[in-house]
């Protein structure tokens, strides 16, 4: 079946620096992929919708200038975090859809800022 | 804008018991509804969706789930828990003209033995 391959699996960075998180479909290609963020025991909160060759839509609320997001192939999108801040510590979750058959999820980001 | 609630929390139940999840969205079009399990430090895998058809929707592991649009439900159910089941459920809906998911708060199930 469609996978997406995350990475790194885990990050720890000191507050004040950038990290990069990438998301991989590796069996197909995706035009749209979806970043989420997910807080200790809670629901998975949709960040942004990463667009193929222009700009992600962001939710509201989320800020564009902290969450940089950039998806320059059919295979790959990254997630920046810039300057980073503790409150920025969070489980990041990469999504695509192959198909109309339904989602695929990668295995996570968990993001701990000294 | 769309939601999703998950009005049961943290769900305790021994095995054998029977599951009901309860799920509801607010949105009046064209709706595409899922069921996804997360198990403790995994990542999320498809339970069940929901696209047209039969409401009554069977999925992995003897879950089921019932799209009721009057009602704006689709909750999950199985007859008979197993302690493998104890997980973190999510619903989350994809509105028709759109291919964002929106996931409702989740629920904590434990099974106990």
């Amino acid at each position: 079946g469609a996978v997406v391959s995350q990475h790194p699996s885990w990050v720890i960075c000191k507050s004040g620096t950038s990290v990069k998180i990438e998301c991989r479909s590796l069996d197909f290609q995706a035009t749209t992929m979806f970043w989420y963020r997910q807080f200790p025991k809670q629901s998975l909160m949709l960040m942004a919708t990463s667009n193929e060759g222009s700009k992600a839509t962001y939710e509201q609320g989320v800020e564009k200038d902290k969450f940089l997001i950039n998806h320059a192939s059919l295979t790959l999108s990254t997630l920046t975090v810039t300057s980073a801040h503790p409150e920025d510590s969070s489980f990041y979750i990469c999504s695509a859809l192959p198909d109309r058959g339904g989602y695929t999820f990668g295995s996570g980001t968990r993001l701990t800022v000294v | 804008a769309q939601s999703v609630s998950q009005h049961n929390h943290h769900v305790i139940l021994s095995e054998a018991a029977s599951l009901e999840l309860g799920c509801n969205y607010s949105y009046g079009g064209t709706v595409n509804l899922f069921w996804y399990v997360q198990y403790p430090g995994q990542h999320l895998q498809l339970l069940l969706k929901y696209f047209s058809g039969d409401p009554l929707v069977k999925g992995i592991k003897g879950f089921e789930a019932e799209f009721i649009k009057s009602k704006f439900s689709f909750n999950l159910r199985k007859p008979s828990v197993q302690w493998s089941d104890t997980a973190e459920y999510f619903c989350a809906v994809n509105v028709g003209n759109t291919d964002k998911l929106i996931f409702g708060t989740g629920t904590r199930l434990q099974v106990f033995p």
